[in-house]
């Protein structure tokens, strides 16, 4: 079956630098996506990787490993802002879009 | 980078109603456009992915009467909730993409839709 898993919910410190994780396994490959969902609104395109390595951009990086089914984004310098929803997404053989359920992240002062 | 519109925001309808939600892509043709549907602390559900001229492909479990989606142009697609229940009650969003397949794709800002 395809599964991603990703912690529900995390808390870090404004300033501070926390690493949301993501595993997935799904029936091919095609990339995976990071997305931010702030509350009643609608997702907002962070990264995309489809090779292995780290993508900067920003405040943000985004990592993955394919040979181990595993991704992780990096938020530094974080702000009250960067509180929000972040969801993983991969794309499978298919090019059908698998969602995690999302990491709440809560950034305290 | 590209703009997808989709209105209205929130709606607030009665029972056995009907409800439009429009997706449209402002400055670039869509060649599919994708509807999805978020309970509150889940993730994303994908409803069904359009592409324009042909019928919706619903995904397993969605009611293709009751979600009924137009795609007839390059740059609008509509979902419309038929009959509306207070279980349809959800988080509507839509995503436009330009070529098959989701790499390029872009989300409108979601519709609140309540039935009461």
């Amino acid at each position: 079956g395809q599964n991603i898993d990703q912690p529900t919910e995390m808390t870090a410190t404004e300033g501070a630098i926390v690493q949301i994780n993501c595993t997935y396994q799904t029936s091919g490959f095609n990339g995976l996506f990071w997305y931010q969902q702030h509350a009643g609104e609608a997702p907002t395109f962070l990264s995309y990787n489809v090779l292995d390595g780290l993508e900067e951009k920003g405040r943000f990086s985004s990592f993955l490993s394919r040979s181990k089914g595993y991704s992780y984004l990096l938020l530094k310098e974080l702000q009250m802002k960067d509180s929000a929803s972040y969801l993983c997404a991969t794309l499978d053989s298919n090019y059908q879009l698998i969602w995690g359920a999302g990491t709440k992240l809560i950034i305290k002062p | 980078g590209a703009v997808v519109s989709q209105h209205p925001s929130r709606v607030i309808c009665k029972s056995g109603t009907s409800v439009k939600i429009e997706c449209r892509s402002l400055d670039f043709q869509a060649t599919t456009m994708f509807w999805y549907r978020q309970f509150p602390k889940k993730s994303l559900m994908l409803m069904a992915t359009s592409n324009e001229g042909s019928k919706a492909t619903y995904e397993q479990g969605v009611e293709k009467d009751k979600f009924l989606i137009n795609h007839a142009s390059l740059t609008l697609s509509t979902l419309t909730v038929t009959s509306a229940h207070p279980e349809d009650s959800s988080f509507y969003i839509c995503s436009a993409s330009t070529g098959q397949g989701h790499t390029e794709a872009f989300f409108g800002q979601g519709t609140r839709l309540t039935v009461v």
